[in-house]
């Protein structure tokens, strides 16, 4: 089936650990997204591409980095300096038709610090 | 800054009910407006919205843009249990001839009760 696949579903990492989400996506979608939800907060842009091997900062990508050797495929790890992890991360891909379509999004990963 | 604001922000009605949900935005060049549904984890796209006055409508569910008020609805007729959900509106604005990317209001929580 075709679609946005997140691993794993639920992460639990301790203070000072650098820990990496997996978004993979085989709808052949030029641009994907990272996106982190909190409670009351609605979706906030870490990072996005919309090429292999480019990727721009979003409004919160402080404590974040990424990658995007593969079009497939857009990893996001979170840093030690990202001071509160705690959340809910959601990865979403689209296609470029004349302009970049509607946002597709994974199931997500829910990220909590013990 | 642009920023997308929903209302209300939490919703309860009973089953059978209309529901009208807002969203309103501050959006420089403005490009579309989109509508999403999070059930659980990943929210499933609805309606995009680019031409003002047009309705778009899918099932029990209808959206319109108002461009000149900045605004757009989403009505959902009829209710049911399963339209429980935290709806999220999303504007994307055009940044000097290319697009930008998806700004998010905070969402609205809509519960209904048997």
């Amino acid at each position: 089936d075709g679609g946005i696949t997140q691993s794993p579903k639920y992460l639990f990492r301790k203070e000072g650990q650098n820990v990496t989400l997996s978004c993979e996506q085989n709808l052949n979608h030029d641009a994907m997204y990272w996106y982190r939800q909190d409670p009351g907060q609605g979706l906030r842009l870490i990072y996005y591409s919309q090429i292999v091997n480019d990727f721009q900062k979003g409004d919160i990508a402080e404590g974040y980095s990424v990658s995007r050797e593969k079009k497939e495929s857009f990893p996001l790890t979170v840093t030690s300096a990202q001071k509160n992890p705690t959340a809910f991360y959601l990865c979403a891909s689209s296609m470029f038709a004349g302009g970049f379509t509607e946002a597709f999004f994974g199931q997500g990963t829910r990220l909590t610090v013990v | 800054e642009d920023k997308v604001v929903q209302s209300p922000l939490s919703l309860v009605v009973h089953e059978g009910d209309t529901v009208t949900l807002n969203c309103s935005y501050e959006v420089t060049n403005f490009r579309s407006l989109l509508w999403y549904k999070q059930e659980k984890k990943a929210p499933t796209f609805l309606f995009m919205l680019t031409s003002s006055g047009i309705e778009k409508k899918s099932g029990r569910l209808s959206s319109i843009l108002d461009k000149k008020e900045l605004s757009s609805i989403l009505n959902i007729t009829a209710t049911q249990t399963g339209d429980s959900a935290i709806y999220l509106c999303a504007v994307k604005p055009n940044y000097g001839g290319s697009q930008g990317n998806l700004i998010f209001g905070k969402g609205t929580k809509l519960s209904v009760k048997p």
